[in-house]
């Protein structure tokens, strides 16, 4: 059973447009990841939140961790073919050293 | 610095036959992971392992087996395939400070077929 699902499963956009996604949980978390996985390739970090309610910025893409630490959400600006790509969200628990992956949203943005 | 290396990068087994893929990480993690990943799912964790001779059950653990002898080597063998092993298997190993994992640095895959 995962621990964490991942909104939309899919998502096909045009270039420009703006989307979210979404990583919920129904435990709380000491820390999150996001990752972006290539076709044949390993997962690669993008960012880490830790405190409630953060917000963090790279480039055209936000994230935000839920206040009660059980969710989290990615939105890119502006999407770009280049941010093609599968996203997963990554839980480190407080009780527990295993490092669990959420469901994916897999993202197709065409030019 | 090759970071993560997993070999064999592909492999075709028979039902009922055994292997071993190897993940050899230089960057003197502690923490070393095996996923597999289906098509259209995330990555389920099958085993892992927070120190030299050390493993734990992940997920899915049924059907595989670890070890960690050295630090820097993660084997994970599967005794007896089964078509469900069929899969794309990936390896990873991170560090930790207090409660927080850090970035999780993962090989290029496995393609494990098993007919």
């Amino acid at each position: 059973t995962q621990l964490l699902e991942q909104s939309p499963q899919f998502l096909s956009i045009q270039e420009g447009e703006n989307l979210t996604v979404y990583c919920n949980s129904s435990s709380v978390f000491s820390s999150l990841q996001w990752y972006r996985q290539e076709p044949g390739e390993g997962p690669v970090l993008l960012v880490t939140v830790v405190t409630g309610g953060e917000v963090k910025k790279l480039k055209r893409l936000t994230f935000q961790f839920g206040d009660a630490r059980k969710d989290s959400s990615l939105h890119i600006t502006a999407a770009q073919p280049g941010d093609t790509g599968l996203y997963l969200c990554a839980l480190g628990s407080y009780n527990t050293d295993k490092l669990i992956f959420g469901t994916g949203t897999r993202l197709q943005v065409f030019p | 610095n090759a970071g993560v290396t997993q070999t064999p990068k592909f492999r075709v087994l028979k039902t009922g036959q055994s292997m071993t893929l190897l993940c050899a990480q230089d960057m003197n993690h502690e923490y070393m992971y095996w996923y597999r990943q289906d098509p259209g799912m995330g990555l389920r964790l099958i085993h892992y392992s927070v120190g030299e001779g050390t493993t734990a059950k992940g997920e899915v653990p049924d059907g595989y087996n670890v070890s960690r002898l050295k630090k820097q080597n993660f084997l994970l063998g599967l005794e007896s395939a089964a078509p469900s092993q069929t899969s794309v298997y990936f390896c990873a190993s991170s560090y930790k400070t207090g409660l927080m994992n850090t970035e999780a640095f993962f090989g290029q895959g496995t393609r494990l077929t098993v007919v």
